[in-house]
């Protein structure tokens, strides 16, 4: 059975960093890319980032460039996302998602909330 | 970037009957579309993937149909239990991008 477990969620003052973590299982993880999307409570969905299966490939919405960094641990089954410079409009769940462009998105994790508020 | 035109918003709906939601996109995403379900409280299901392919395990009452820019997701009789939002994703090209969103409401 596919399981995604996102963690590292919170509440973080604006400009705070915060590191998301999704544990993955059930699936040979180094041979899937992987995407977060992220839902502000009540709102709709927006893709937030994506990592190609060796980590050779990565982009990101322009809401977020340089400011979020994705990265992955295939020896650990575990996918990153690094938040730095956290905006208030960054309130969102953040879910971690098997799949990217071309292929799709499959499996979602349960979704982790972070809250940006001073 | 390719975007998603997703219709209607909001519905309102009685059991049994059907409905039909509209994604639009922006060019050509041939059949690069999935139709996800999302309950509230939870993390977003996949129904439909390849624009008409139904994920394993959905009930066949769910359908999906389209290419090109138009595509449809079909409930062919609402159970108590569809009541939920309705997304479709792009998934042809980076950034991905996800409909606005479809409420059925119950009437």
């Amino acid at each position: 059975e596919v399981r995604l477990v996102e963690s590292g969620g919170g509440l973080v003052k604006p400009g705070g960093s915060l590191r998301l973590s999704c544990a993955a299982s059930g699936f040979t993880f180094s041979t899937y890319s992987m995407t977060w999307v992220r839902q502000p409570p009540g709102l709709g969905l927006e893709w937030v980032s994506f990592i190609s299966s060796r980590s050779s490939s990565a982009y990101y919405a322009d809401s977020v460039k340089g400011r979020f960094t994705i990265s992955r641990d295939n020896d650990n089954n575990s996918l990153y996302l690094q938040i730095d410079g956290l905006r208030v409009e960054d309130t969102a769940f953040y879910y971690c998602v098997r799949g990217g462009f071309g292929v799709g998105l499959d499996y979602w994790g349960q979704g982790i909330l972070v809250t940006v508020s001073s | 970037d390719i975007q998603v035109t997703q219709s209607p918003s909001v519905m309102s709906a009685s059991v049994g009957d059907r409905v039909t939601i509209t994604c639009r996109a922006s060019q050509d995403i041939t059949n690069y579309l999935a139709w996800f379900q999302q309950k509230p409280g939870k993390a977003p299901q996949r129904l439909i993937y390849a624009a008409s392919n139904l994920q394993s395990g959905v009930p066949s009452r769910f359908s999906g149909s389209g290419s090109g820019t138009e595509f449809t997701l079909t409930i062919s009789s609402l159970q108590p239990e569809d009541f939920a939002t309705y997304y479709c994703l792009q998934h042809k090209s980076q950034p991905l991008t996800f409909g606005g969103g479809t409420k059925i409401e119950i009437k």
